[in-house]
């Protein structure tokens, strides 16, 4: 069974840091595309960042230049690096595997507060 | 990387069929046959209920079905159950190796 399960959320201030982290399990993480999604409060999915399997990295233009996606494929692990955080960047973030053109597997999400 | 259209709500009684709409452009919908739809219940994760256009996964009813014309994704729900209300997604790649989501509908079974 796929279980992902993400960690790091947090309140920040406005211009602050914060890594999120993404556990997988149960499925060949190195081989496998992941990605990111958000979700403002009350409101829709937003597609911020995917890291395809073969190491190439996608961002939306409303994070390019401050959110930076990694992985550490020995520990299973995905990671989301956010910078220069912004009241807009507040929302539950769903780490989620990606497979071929859609996302097959969610976790629960790490809610991300940006306020001061 | 506009988000696609989909009606704010929609709604219908046990057993109907409603169907959900899902309109973007030649430069998603319209460029690939890979548009993806989402069921969200209240506080729960998303869980993917049609991929490829028409696949459902392992375990999706089969009262689910998908289809696409042109720029439009549509989702079908057939024998409407209480259990479907909840909120639907579509999505789709876009240009550039990224992807768009749908900003969502939510069905109210009456």
């Amino acid at each position: 069974e796929v279980q992902l399960l993400e960690s790091g959320g947090g309140l920040v201030q406005p211009g602050g840091s914060l890594r999120l982290s993404c556990v997988a399990s149960g499925f060949t993480f190195s081989g496998s595309a992941m990605g990111w999604v958000r979700q403002a409060p009350g409101k829709g999915l937003e597609w911020v960042s995917t890291f395809g399997s073969g190491g190439d990295t996608y961002y939306a233009d409303s994070v390019k230049g401050r959110f930076t996606v990694s992985r550490d494929n020995s520990k299973n692990t995905l990671y989301l690096q956010m910078s220069s955080l912004r009241a807009e960047d507040t929302a539950v973030y769903y780490c989620a595997k990606y497979y071929i053109r859609h996302f097959d597997s969610w976790g629960q999400g790490t809610l991300v507060t940006v306020s001061s | 990387q506009s988000a696609l259209t989909q009606p704010a709500s929609v709604s219908g009684s046990p057993g109907q069929s409603i169907t959900i709409s899902c309109t973007g452009t030649s430069s998603d919908i319209g460029a690939y046959n890979y548009v993806s739809w989402y069921q969200q219940h209240p506080g729960r994760a998303p869980k993917l209920m049609i991929y490829d256009v028409s696949n459902r996964p392992s375990g999706v009813s089969n009262r689910f079905s998908g289809s696409k014309s042109g720029n439009t994704a549509s989702l079908t729900i057939s024998g409407l159950q209480a259990e479907d209300e909840a909120d639907y997604y579509c999505s789709s790649p876009s240009s550039s190796s990224t992807r768009v989501f749908g900003g969502g509908t939510k069905l109210t079974v009456l």
